[in-house]
């Protein structure tokens, strides 16, 4: 069984700045899918990013980057220019390429953003 | 493009009776995914439908059924609550396409409190 482990439960980054979230994973799988998914105080689940393992290059959606470290099974996220907005709770997840496409999730990590 | 809804929001029900929770899927997405969120911990997947069979189902026991019908709408439902069965249902829905996994969109949660 996969397990996603967020060890930090919460961060906190001066507006501006940057900030960089953790992720360590466990699978016997070597095609599987990452993601990044945010969820704000109002609670609804938004999709940060996407990771495929199989693409070696490190993806980026405008401030939002990813460190995936496949052999180390390490999946970070670096918040760059951290915006009040971003304040939320981030959770990992992974994904196998099997039939069931299920998320299994790690705990998650609140993050604040200082003014 | 309507987004994955979800209803009620909340909903209050006593120990021992039944709730039916109701989610839309996104256009052109046939696939529905169902997830318990506890207070402060990552969504845990209950189980998913594929053109209105169940495709894959997470350690909930039975007292937790699902339905999904010709539009890829779905229902969940939860028979005898417990206390522990309060928590944010959370439904998300992908298109699946060949060996690549779609992302999950997931709606904005129905918070259920069993008393």
């Amino acid at each position: 069984a996969q397990t996603v482990t967020q060890s930090q439960p919460e961060m906190s980054v001066q507006e501006a700045e940057t900030v960089t979230l953790s992720c360590t994973y466990d699978t016997s799988e070597n095609n599987y899918y990452l993601f990044w998914y945010k969820q704000p105080p109002s609670r609804q689940m938004i999709l940060v990013i996407r990771q495929e393992a199989y693409k070696q290059q490190n993806a980026t959606e405008n401030r939002f980057s990813v460190n995936f470290q496949k052999a180390a099974k390490s999946f970070s996220l670096k918040i760059s220019d951290s915006q009040l907005g971003d304040t939320a709770m981030y959770f990992c997840a992974f994904m196998g390429a099997g039939a069931n496409s299920k998320l299994t999730f790690g705990k998650g990590i609140t993050l604040s953003v200082r003014p | 493009e309507t987004g994955v809804t979800q209803s009620p929001t909340h909903l209050i029900k006593t120990r021992g009776q039944q709730v039916t929770l109701r989610c839309s899927s996104q256009s052109g997405h046939n696939t529905v995914s169902w997830y318990q969120q506890a207070l402060g911990q990552g969504p845990q997947f209950i189980f998913q439908y594929y053109r209105e069979e169940e495709n894959g189902r997470g350690n909930f026991p039975p007292r937790f059924s699902g339905l999904q019908f010709p539009n890829y709408s779905s229902e969940l439902n939860v028979n005898a609550l417990e206390l522990d069965d309060s928590a944010l249902y959370l439904c998300a829905s992908s298109r699946p396409s060949g060996r690549a996994r779609e992302t999950q969109y997931f709606g904005p949660g129905t918070r259920l409190l069993v008393l």
